[in-house]
């Protein structure tokens, strides 16, 4: 079973609708991340978690919201959808423990707003 | 505040071929750097690492540098094979306030037989 998992991972939507999509991990990290991907402009940070009572705002974080409910579980929700929302979403983990701070990717969704 | 710059792709060779893919950095201190490779359909997997400089990181026959000098961490594989064909991101994890991964915009290599 994959470490980092994603769901939804394709999903078309209209805009204006609300939408979330979860993280779910088994790696025990404390760590977790929300990024989007566009092309050629790579991987943007758009909010992170250092433990379920600690949420940051990344880079790119207006028309987002996040939610740690576990240590386990970090979701992304779009309010209320807009097309130039339409990206690749990734998730991902890392342990601060041992210093490397090694990010670990889920498979992504591909989220279409129309 | 920290950025990363990579050539800009796409990239196609012959399989065989020597690969480079330039990735250099801005950053205060000794940033950690990386590259990760994206399969299509697939998230990011992490390629190498390096924590410091002059430290060479290798993995899958990929090899690169940290070289302070430069600022640069410069992906090279002396043979490159169709199974390559991929999406590479150089990244670095910097020093100061939050450990933050910060991507450049990613090379698309195609590797034909």
């Amino acid at each position: 079973d994959a470490d980092v998992t994603q769901t939804p991972r394709n999903r078309i939507t209209k805009t204006g609708k609300r939408i979330m999509l979860e993280c779910s991990q088994t790696k025990g990290h404390d760590r977790m991340y929300w990024y989007r991907q566009d092309p050629g402009l790579g991987l943007r940070l758009i909010y992170y978690s250092f433990d379920v009572k600690d949420i940051n705002k990344g880079e790119i974080s207006d028309g987002y919201s996040v939610s740690r409910q576990a240590q386990a579980k970090f979701s992304l929700s779009l309010e209320s959808a807009i097309p130039n929302q339409t990206a690749l979403y990734f998730c991902a983990t890392s342990d601060a423990t041992g210093g490397t701070y090694e990010q670990y990717f889920g498979p992504g969704t591909r989220l279409t707003v129309t | 505040g920290n950025s990363v710059t990579q050539m800009e792709g796409p990239v196609t060779l012959s399989e065989e071929a020597f690969l480079t893919i330039n990735c250099t950095y801005t950053a205060t201190g000794y940033p950690s750097l990386f590259w990760y490779v994206q399969y299509p359909g697939e998230g990011l997997q992490l390629l190498l690492k390096a924590t410091k400089a002059d430290d060479k990181g290798s993995n899958k026959g990929f090899e690169a540098t940290y070289r302070k000098e430069t600022t640069s961490f410069h992906l090279e594989k002396g043979s490159v094979q169709v199974s390559d064909s991929a999406v590479y991101f150089c990244a670095l994890l910097g020093v100061q306030g939050a450990q933050k991964l910060v991507f450049g915009q990613g090379t698309r290599l195609t590797i034909n037989p």
